[in-house]
């Protein structure tokens, strides 16, 4: 059974922090995704990451691919209220044929 | 683009009683997966449908079954319901059968079994 660790599951912190989010497994991934959930609303795609040791950016958001392809974090800089919500990382394997996620860290920026 | 709409919303039903939940994908889109979602526990891997057969199936007992028509609309099934299945069930459509492509979420179904 594929697991994926995630942490911290929760975060609060001020506006103008940073924070980093790790995700973890013991199995390779083809690929990783990152989602972010507001209450009431389904998960939305923020990036994929694909490549070991690939590093993307979304504006004051970082995304990072471990070179062995088993882990990753997501890195936000100078957090914003805006930023508050839930925070998914999604896995697939080759093997596995679904996509399997971690338990979620739950963010709040307070202004 | 309509995105993927699941209906209804809000459901609560009584131990015992059987429901079924639709989900709409985006058009086009050939794959849904079903997840269900608890504080606890995550997101939890249902099953999946493309081109209306069932390619993969979580480890969920045999109570929750699922079906995807010509259409590429499809439904979840819960019969005998047990307190535990309380939770926000999440729809989600891909436009390809590869597991690397992201995954379009509707806002889900809130099942509440009193």
């Amino acid at each position: 059974t594929q697991l994926l660790e995630q942490s911290p599951q929760f975060l609060s912190i001020q506006e103008g922090e940073n924070l980093t989010v790790y995700c973890n497994s013991s199995s390779v991934f083809s690929s990783l995704q990152w989602y972010r959930q507001e209450p009431g609303e389904g998960p939305v795609l923020l990036v994929t990451v694909v490549t070991g040791g690939e590093v993307k950016k979304l504006k004051r958001l970082t995304f990072q691919f471990g070179d062995a392809r088993k882990d990753s974090s997501l890195h936000i800089t100078a957090a914003q209220p805006g930023d508050t919500g839930l925070y998914l990382c999604a896995g697939a394997y080759n093997q596995g044929g679904k996509l399997i996620f971690g338990q979620g860290t739950e963010l709040s920026v307070k202004p | 683009k309509a995105g993927v709409t699941q209906t209804p919303r809000y459901l609560i039903k009584t131990r015992g009683q059987q429901v079924t939940l639709s989900c709409s994908p985006i058009s086009g889109h050939r794959s849904v997966s079903w997840y269900q979602q608890t504080p606890g526990q995550g997101l939890q891997f249902l099953f999946e449908y493309f081109s209306e057969t069932q390619r993969n199936k979580g480890n969920f007992p045999g109570r929750f079954s699922g079906r995807q028509f010509s259409n590429s609309r499809s439904e979840m099934n819960v019969s005998t319901l047990e307190l535990g299945d309380s939770a926000l069930y999440l729809c989600a459509s891909r436009l390809t059968g590869d597991y690397n492509s992201p995954l379009h979420f509707g806002n889900g179904t809130r099942l509440t079994v009193t």
